[in-house]
């Protein structure tokens, strides 16, 4: 299996654009979740979901955050306006019927807002 | 809200030495999760540990999961600069509600 795909691998834009963020889980897996990494907050829960359906996104920062799953095969992660504290490694990552027992993660979005 | 706490912060050692590193909190946990992550990539899962007290070995790494389900610990036996990387600790709620991860161990191992 391919694993996790994350695209694009490196995003810099400029403030008040709008940036997206874009996953493809493995294949099968049920969940799907989104983290931010900084070096200040560590990595930290956005949103998950569980066969397409949005269940916890209590994590989003705020109303300029906003993700979607289509399919099973397809989650995006939006921002806009962005803003220079969004810059971060975003990680996708899927799993099983297992939630958030055995994750897989992508290699990660990072994203540098100027 | 659970909150998971990691030390060391920062550890760097001598290739061949032992070292224990160290996950705790004031909560309990319905399960936890140790990943390494190198520069550049995602977190891999190492393990998962789910009962009060267990003990799971994996090569030169042993992970034990607290009688009361609040921490947890990784010893690594005679490291390898291969172990080097941040290592995080992962858990849920009594529910699976409420995950988060800790802030990390960042290893050193230095041939």
């Amino acid at each position: 299996d391919a694993g996790v795909i994350q695209s694009p691998r490196h995003e810099v834009t400029e403030m008040g654009q709008e940036v997206t963020l874009r996953c493809k889980p493995i294949s099968g897996h049920d969940y799907l979740f989104w983290y931010r990494q900084t070096m200040m907050r560590g990595l930290e829960l956005l949103i998950y979901f569980n066969n397409n359906v949005p269940i916890d996104d209590s994590g989003m920062p705020e109303d300029r955050f906003s993700a979607k799953m289509p399919n099973a095969s397809f989650s995006t992660l939006k921002i806009q306006p962005s803003e220079p504290r969004d810059s971060a490694v975003y990680f996708c990552a899927s799993s099983l019927a297992t939630g958030f027992d055995e994750q897989y993660f992508g290699p990660g979005t990072r994203l540098t807002v100027t | 809200t659970q909150l998971l706490e990691q030390s060391p912060q920062f550890l760097s050692i001598q290739e061949g030495e032992n070292l224990t590193v160290y996950c705790n909190s004031s909560s309990v946990f319905s399960s936890l999760q140790w990943y390494r992550q190198e520069p550049g990539e995602g977190p891999v899962l190492l393990v998962t540990v789910v009962t009060g007290g267990e003990v799971k070995k994996l090569k030169r790494l042993t992970f034990q999961f607290g009688d009361a389900r609040k921490d947890s610990s990784l010893h690594i036996t005679a490291a390898q600069t291969g172990d080097t990387g941040l290592y995080l600790c992962a858990g849920a709620g009594t529910y699976g509600q409420n995950f988060v991860f800790g802030p990390g161990t960042r290893l050193s191992v230095l041939p």
